[in-house]
């Protein structure tokens, strides 16, 4: 069973209009991670989180907020959404150990469309 | 700053040929890089292909070869002999054994494989 579990799948949006991305792991993971994906590039960090009730700034968190209520749960907000915000998004959660950066665990993103 | 380049795909080999992906990257801020391959099979998320933590070791997985390069920084992909399930995306990414950035990953913009029966 999916350890990682978006939803939506995919979204059609407005511009202007509010989108929520909602990520659920079960691993029992402290870490989770929100990214972007355009063509030609790699995955961006927009937002992500070491603990439930505390989310940090990636590398691109302009347009994004990110909420994180529970361990399990791991949202990314748009607030008013843009033209330049349709990419794919991943969520990914892990566990780095002592000294060791440890593997993340993906979803199977969310294709948004902003029109 | 950080960053890893790889390989422009798509790459279009036959089945049973061999393969290579390059990935070389650059750590700037990253006091003890690590570094990983993940695959992306179409409709999934990405999964962890093999990682390798200490500079001069090699990863294996299902038949692909990485060796991290220090002195050529580099973490270049290879399998002797790819067969069509291969097909997927690819990507190159850095991490951060110890540091401030521990968690966090640098990813290469993934290379396209396709295998040709």
């Amino acid at each position: 069973e999916a350890a990682v579990t978006q939803s939506p799948r995919s979204k059609v949006a407005v511009t202007g209009g509010k989108v929520t991305l909602s990520c659920h792991q079960t691993n029992n993971h402290d870490y989770m991670y929100w990214y972007r994906q355009d063509t030609g590039h790699g995955l961006r960090l927009i937002h992500y989180s070491y603990v439930a009730d505390s989310t940090e700034k990636g590398d691109i968190p302009d347009g994004y907020k990110a909420s994180r209520p529970s361990q399990e749960n791991f949202s990314l907000i748009l607030e008013l959404a843009s033209l330049s915000q349709t990419a794919v998004y991943f969520c990914a959660s892990s566990e780095p150990g002592q000294g060791v950066q440890d593997t993340q665990y993906f979803g199977p993103g969310t294709r948004l469309l902003v029109l | 700053g950080d960053s890893v380049t790889q390989t422009e795909g798509p790459v279009t080999v036959s089945e049973s040929e061999s393969l290579i992906i390059n990935c070389t990257y650059s750590a700037t801020s990253i006091a003890y890089p690590n570094l990983f391959w993940y695959v992306r099979y179409p409709g999934e998320g990405l999964q962890l292909l093999l990682k390798v933590i200490t500079a001069g070791q090699k990863g294996s997985s299902r038949g692909f070869e990485a060796t991290y390069n220090k002195e050529t920084t580099s973490f270049h992909l290879q399998k002797a002999s790819v067969q069509e399930s291969d097909s997927a995306v690819y990507y190159c990414a850095l991490g951060d054994l110890a540091g401030a950035n521990t968690g966090k990953l640098t990813f290469g913009h993934g290379t396209i494989l396709r295998v040709h029966p």
